[in-house]
């Protein structure tokens, strides 16, 4: 069975441009959740959706949105780009539901320069 | 608030166990996970825990719980050169019905298994 897949798998952009990155789910799972990864750091929590809602938010500039489609994929899309968008976007998806655990796609890697 | 944190590194000899240690604040904590990560990856769901359990124990793996003091660990048994790689602890609280999707995941423990 495939696991979550994200395009693309590597992206440079220029400091103000936009950006749009893909995320197909694990068939069956409902919710899809974005995580940034900065170079040395955890994953951070940038936004979850279920069933095509918005569930959650995490600390991120209104520059980043996202959205999810009636076959459960999902866009993250972040504009005006800053050095600092620089990162690993990780997206997850999971049937939904507390005892549901997120399995991770390999992530697109965004360069800003 | 949300806190997890992980000692940085950790280095074991091959055949050795090892074990990841790490620490959460928030106690509304459900559900603690074990991710890894190899390099240029996203992240493998190793194992994870339901908050009112003490152990866990898959294959190679077993996860401990103090809930008292805060406190995750994963031991793995064996170790192997191929286990090379970053490991994230996360948690994932108890939101009332909503945000499902969001785990707090500490920084990452470092671990070099040498042959």
């Amino acid at each position: 069975d495939a696991g979550v897949t994200q395009s693309p798998t590597h992206l440079i952009k220029t400091r103000g441009q936009q950006v749009t990155l893909r995320c197909s789910p694990i068939s069956g799972h409902k919710s899809v959740s974005w995580y940034q990864q900065v170079l040395g750091q955890g994953p951070q929590f940038i936004f979850q959706y279920y069933e095509k809602e918005e569930r959650g938010r995490g600390n991120f500039p209104d520059r980043f949105s996202a959205r999810q489609f009636p076959n459960y994929s999902s866009e993250l899309n972040v504009n005006a780009l800053l050095l600092g968008d620089s990162a690993l976007y990780l997206c997850a998806s999971s049937f939904g539901g507390n005892n549901s655990p997120l399995h991770f796609g390999n992530g697109t890697r965004l360069t800003v320069t | 608030g949300e806190d997890v944190e992980q000692s940085l590194f950790l280095s074991v000899r091959e055949g050795d166990s090892s074990v990841i240690n790490c620490t959460y604040t928030d106690s509304s904590s459900t559900y603690l996970y074990w991710y890894k990560q190899e390099p240029g990856a996203g992240l493998q769901l190793l194992t994870y825990i339901f908050s009112n359990m003490d152990m866990k124990q898959d294959q190679r793996l077993t996860v401990l719980l103090n809930k008292k003091d805060k406190h995750l660990s994963l031991r793995i048994a064996d170790t192997q050169t191929g286990d090379s790689a970053i490991y994230f602890c996360a948690e994932k609280l108890n939101a009332g019905g909503t945000s499902y999707g969001k785990l707090t995941f500490g920084q990452g423990t470092i671990l070099t298994v040498h042959p």
